[in-house]
């Protein structure tokens, strides 16, 4: 089993509309959830993280954590075409450690 | 501005040759990373230093090599025993155990090895 999993996609969301993704991972004591925005040819950009259980809003951005379900997920409100990228869930194990394990990362298209 | 610079963006080498990818930072973060992307993969850790003078392996630290002098530089280098080095190499940084987890990319360094 993977440790983090992601649909690689491609997700197809027309503009204007709420793009979902979401992302498993494996261990229970996972403590801390990233979403990086890749562009094709391009280094990841951070965009949000959450610590807590629960929703964190940026903009038009949410992160869900539910950490009983062992699930983070990524909404994206107004979905434009310039949000068409992949996007990459990390999880760090627990607090003292600072790696990273990436998922494979989702191909989203916002469809003009 | 701050930021992390890796330089080249892209390398070609011949087989056989050992090549150093260069990445540097003046954010004054502790920690920094080495990964390597595939097509289609996500990215792989392979080495890091959380202080200086001091550095990890990753997951698939065989055939690269890394130094620690600067808290501002982490250099990779790229063996001849790497079997497969044609990748998508990233650096990055973060503040550190205190100050959080998050990771900042450098622009990437594309290494061709033919």
């Amino acid at each position: 089993q993977k440790e983090v999993e992601q649909n690689s996609g491609p997700l197809s969301v027309p503009e204007g509309a709420i793009a979902s993704l979401n992302c498993t991972y494996s261990d229970r004591g996972s403590q801390s959830f990233f979403w990086y925005r890749q562009y094709s040819g391009k280094s990841p950009e951070l965009i949000m993280f959450i610590y807590s259980n629960g929703d964190k809003e940026d903009g038009r951005f949410t992160a869900q954590l539910n950490k009983a379900s062992q699930y983070v997920s990524l909404l994206i409100r107004d979905s434009q075409p310039s949000d068409s990228a992949t996007y990459l869930c990390a999880v760090n194990a627990f607090f003292g450690n600072e790696k990273l394990t990436f998922g494979t990362g989702t191909r989203l298209t916002i469809i003009p | 501005d701050g930021g992390i610079t890796q330089s080249p963006k892209y390398l070609f080498r011949k087989e056989g040759q050992n090549v150093t990818l260069s990445c540097e930072q003046n954010l004054n973060h502790d920690a920094m990373y080495w990964y390597r992307q595939d097509p289609g993969q996500g990215l792989r850790l392979i080495y890091y230093s959380q202080i200086v003078n001091d550095f990890q392996k990753g997951d698939i630290a065989e055939g690269y090599s890394v130094s620690r002098e600067k808290k501002e530089s982490f250099p990779l280098t790229v063996t001849s025993a790497q079997k497969n080095p044609t990748a998508f190499y990233l650096c990055a940084s973060s503040k550190g155990l205190e100050d959080g987890y998050e990771q900042y990319f450098g622009p990437g360094t594309r290494l061709t090895v033919t």
